[in-house]
């Protein structure tokens, strides 16, 4: 079965310091990878995916992550750190349903707070 | 065009009442699906939508919950005898078609129940 650990419920930094927010996955095959971002009383936005393609993906908003297998993790980066960057992020793994259709699951989430 | 909408964005219901939910994907897209946001669960998928047709509906949490879409586009999430435990944001997201392609969310419907 798919699924994916955050390892940091809460992470704070300060602005223009570095952020990193820690993924793992499990998967019985190689998976599809996906970070999304929850701004305050906002919807779900991608910031970027993987799809078996380049290792290192970039997204939105200077954000990136990279798929390591061999440690089974998709950890997202930014180089400096926006006070507009605060939100929950959440790690996510799609898991195939019926008719070439897949679900996402789901990490708990990261909480990122970023500080003058 | 407009993202996905969802209506009401707040409902207040009381414990035994009837509730419905209503998603307007993005135009065009055939995919639809249905998440629950509860700060027991996480976030957990419940239903998805090829066209009209919903193939697999494990995943609604009890019978109490039902879900249609019609003519391709609205769908509508209905919660009979509601509990309080259904308190929960119900995220409706919407994709071009099934597989890998982006699923977009909506900015939910935050439920209630006293």
């Amino acid at each position: 079965a798919q699924s994916v650990t955050q390892l940091d419920s809460h992470v704070s930094v300060s602005e223009g310091t570095p952020v990193l927010l820690r993924c793992n996955y499990s998967s019985s095959y190689s998976p599809s990878l996906f970070w999304y971002v929850q701004h305050p009383n906002k919807g779900l936005q991608l910031l970027l995916k993987y799809t078996s393609a380049a290792t290192l993906v970039k997204g939105i908003n200077g954000f990136e992550a990279e798929f390591k297998k061999s440690e089974t993790s998709f950890h997202l980066t930014k180089p400096s750190a926006h006070m507009s960057d605060a939100a929950e992020y959440f790690c996510v793994v799609s898991h195939p349903i019926s008719g070439g259709y897949n679900k996402l699951i789901f990490g708990a989430g990261t909480r990122l707070a970023v500080h003058p | 065009g407009a993202g996905v909408s969802q209506s009401p964005s707040n409902k207040v219901t009381e414990k035994g009442k009837d509730v419905e939910l209503r998603c307007d994907p993005i135009s065009g897209h055939t995919a639809l699906y249905w998440y629950r946001q509860s700060l027991g669960q996480g976030l957990e998928f419940l239903i998805y939508f090829q066209g009209n047709s919903a193939p697999d509906k494990s995943g609604l949490p009890s019978d109490r919950f039902s879900a249609e879409r019609t003519g391709g586009s609205v769908s509508t999430l209905t919660i009979q005898r509601t509990q309080q435990e259904d308190s929960a944001v119900y995220l409706c997201a919407s994709s071009r078609r099934g597989g890998l392609e982006t699923q977009y969310f909506g900015p939910g419907t935050r439920l209630l129940v006293l």
